[in-house]
């Protein structure tokens, strides 16, 4: 079965500092990577996708992260983090096959950055 | 255009009763996903639905259930509701099946199961 693993689950930054959030998943064959992110208030909004190509995907806001295939991760960064940067962000995968829209969501990182 | 509707967005129900939540996608948009969001498990899938079937399920028991209309519009169904049940439960539609078609997320029902 699927899963996927976010390992910090709480992260406080200064604005400013450099952001990497971790998620790797477990599925063996080939799989789509999303990040979501929740603003406080706000509904589930989309980040960024990977489904193939370049290893290295642009999303909103300055976001990007990097598909490791070797190292089943996809993880989330942004060099310089603001105060409006603030929300809970989630990994999410989806198995490539089958055309369905089922997502696997990890737990969560809660981030919160002090101005 | 508007964003995916929910209703109600806040709901109070016992132990034993059973409860229907609703789902309005965005225009034009003919899938639907419904997951749940608690603080211990996350979010989870229960179920998707396109052109009325219900194309994938979650790990749910079955007093989880839902169905999807003709106008693609949706609703899910809890019956003999139990204290675990309660959560936020989000509703995402998407233009198309197929994870290429971005799935938009409503702002959720919050159920409290007292």
């Amino acid at each position: 079965a699927q899963s996927v693993s976010q390992h910090n689950h709480h992260v406080i930054l200064s604005e400013a500092a450099s952001l990497e959030l971790g998620c790797n998943y477990s599925y063996g064959g080939t799989v789509n990577l999303f990040w979501y992110v929740q603003y406080p208030g706000q509904h589930l909004q989309l980040l960024l996708k990977y489904f193939s190509g370049d290893p290295l995907v642009k999303g909103i806001k300055g976001f990007e992260a990097e598909f490791i295939k070797s190292k089943f991760s996809f993880n989330l960064r942004k060099p310089s983090v603001q105060w409006s940067d603030t929300a809970e962000y989630f990994c999410a995968v989806n198995a490539a096959a089958g055309g369905y829209n089922k997502l696997i969501f990890g737990a969560g990182t809660r981030l919160a950055v002090h101005p | 255009k508007a964003g995916v509707t929910q209703t109600p967005r806040y709901l109070i129900k016992t132990r034993g009763q059973q409860v229907t939540l609703s789902c309005s996608p965005i225009s034009g948009h003919r899938s639907v996903s419904w997951y749940q969001q608690t603080p211990g498990q996350g979010l989870q899938f229960l179920f998707e639905y396109f052109s009325e079937t219900q194309r994938n399920k979650g790990n749910f028991p079955g007093r989880f259930s839902g169905r999807q209309f003709s106008n693609s519009r949706s609703e899910m169904n809890v019956s003999t509701l139990e204290l675990g049940d309660s959560a936020l439960y989000l509703c995402a539609s998407s233009l198309d099946l197929g994870v290429a078609y971005e799935q938009y997320f409503g702002p959720g029902t919050r159920l409290t199961v007292t």
